[in-house]
């Protein structure tokens, strides 16, 4: 257990409004992480975080914004919900020691669905 | 442009088959390559890879890299039911990211 938490789990919402997906995490990592997961696509990267108020973009950014105030939130905003953003969103963190093997620890999703 | 292509899409196969999971990329500045389980929720783990021809094993599950031909190779032998997954494989680069292939749909029946 990476002692992650993802919120909402579940989200059904309608085009042009806005959305925003928490991660939480208990343990102080610097590193995190928001993918998106679409049948076929496997993980794509949205955004990440490098620290209080570091962001930047992965390759999928567009239409999604970031914010981290504190180390243990990372907070994923579509600010105007579009059909092609429904999806499964994954949050992740790298822990200390795990930056020359890449690997990463997963929350357990949030599915949104925009009708 | 950097890319990890995975085959088959799925693959359907019984109890007690062996399976081949392909994994291959093209990538620039390679750090390690990494394969990952998905069942219904979040991915878990399974191997990191940075040298050719050493193979890693877990149990049933073992995985190779090929860094001349630039590809792994996940085997599950014996499958089970809960060999059943999504299995994904992703490469990690000096910019110190994770970029993931589209990922091999396995399904084991009884």
């Amino acid at each position: 257990d990476a002692g992650i938490t993802q919120s909402p789990r579940h989200k059904v919402t309608e085009t042009g409004t806005p959305v925003t997906l928490r991660c939480h995490q208990t343990e102080n990592h610097r590193y995190m992480y928001w993918y998106r997961q679409d049948p076929g696509h496997g993980l794509r990267l949205i955004h990440y975080s490098y620290g209080v108020k570091d962001t930047d973009k992965g390759e999928v950014s567009d239409g999604y914004s970031v914010s981290r105030s504190k180390t243990e939130d990372f907070l994923l905003t579509l600010e105007s919900a579009t059909s092609s953003q429904t999806s499964v969103y994954f949050c992740a963190i790298r822990k200390p020691g795990q930056e020359t093997t890449g690997e990463l620890f997963f929350g357990e999703g949030s599915r949104l669905t925009v009708l | 442009e950097d890319k990890v292509v995975q085959s088959p899409l799925s693959l359907v196969v019984h109890e007690g088959d062996t399976v081949t999971l392909n994994c291959s990329y093209e990538v620039t500045n390679f750090r390690s390559l990494l394969w990952y389980k998905q069942e219904k929720k979040a991915p878990t783990f399974l191997f990191m890879l940075t040298s050719s021809g050493i193979e890693k094993k877990s149990g049933r599950l073992s995985s190779i890299l090929d860094k001349k031909e630039l590809f792994s190779i996940l085997n599950i032998t014996a499958t089970q039911t809960g060999d059943s997954a999504i299995y994904l494989c992703a490469y990690h680069n000096a910019g110190n990211m994770l970029t993931f292939g589209g990922g091999t749909r396995l399904m084991v029946k009884p």
